[in-house]
């Protein structure tokens, strides 16, 4: 039969609006988080961090958002444009873990003109 | 500075032969990661070193798979035999304390006819 690749979320924002894609990590015990940004052809490229002490992070243009007690992230991307549409990941590290991360499935950012 | 460099960037070879993929890490960085990405899977880690010592190949999926790094500035991923289900994606990344970010190279796309 055909194979079924993996269905991604997909999120679709107006060029200039806001976007915030959302990731829902696994571990308690994870004390670091990265979110990666993947246009078609290239490598994932790391975006921005956070770790488990802080709530709130800012760059330039996006900003991550920590909770804890739901175990839940954000990525929220200010005046997106056309150059934002990508996969985005989220990936979390769990203390101890030699440095390996655990990947989230990748959430699909389309930016209409 | 160079980022993590991937040689070939396109491989197409047929059923049973030899495949070996390259990568030169980030200089300075002590920690090396081999992944595959597929539609079906996402991003799988096979192999992870660190100091040129292969710390977790549980991801390798079976021995058709090495991997290999003689020194911190090149590693190899070999498949022998090749398969056509290993047509993927090969990312590698490098990563260094404190913060451990992963930086991918730009992947070597192989198609196993």
């Amino acid at each position: 039969g055909e194979s079924v690749g993996l269905h991604l979320p997909t999120l679709s924002v107006q060029e200039g609006d806001n976007s915030i894609i959302n990731c829902a990590y696994s571990n308690s015990a994870s004390d670091y988080f990265i979110w990666y940004k993947q246009e078609s052809g290239k490598g994932p490229q790391f975006i921005i961090d956070i770790r488990s002490n802080m709530d709130k992070r800012q760059g330039q243009r996006v900003t991550v958002l920590l909770n804890k007690t739901v175990k839940h992230l954000s990525l929220q991307i200010a005046a997106t444009q056309p150059g934002d549409s990508a996969v985005y990941f989220c990936a979390e590290n769990i203390e101890g873990s030699n440095y390996q991360l655990i990947w989230g499935a990748g959430t699909k950012l389309i930016i209409k003109p | 500075d160079a980022g993590v460099i991937q040689s070939p960037r396109h491989e197409v070879t047929e059923m049973g032969q030899e495949v070996t993929l390259r990568c030169k890490p980030i200089s300075g960085h002590n920690s090396l990661f081999w992944y595959r990405q597929t539609m079906m899977r996402g991003l799988e880690l096979l192999i992870y070193f660190n100091n040129n010592v292969p710390i977790d190949d549980s991801g390798m999926p079976e021995d058709r798979f090495s991997a290999k790094m003689p020194n911190a500035s090149f590693s190899t991923l070999k498949i022998q035999p090749s398969e056509p289900r290993d047509s993927a994606v090969y990312f590698c990344a490098s990563s260094r304390p404190p913060k451990n970010i992963q930086y991918f190279g730009a992947g070597t796309r192989l198609s196993v006819l």
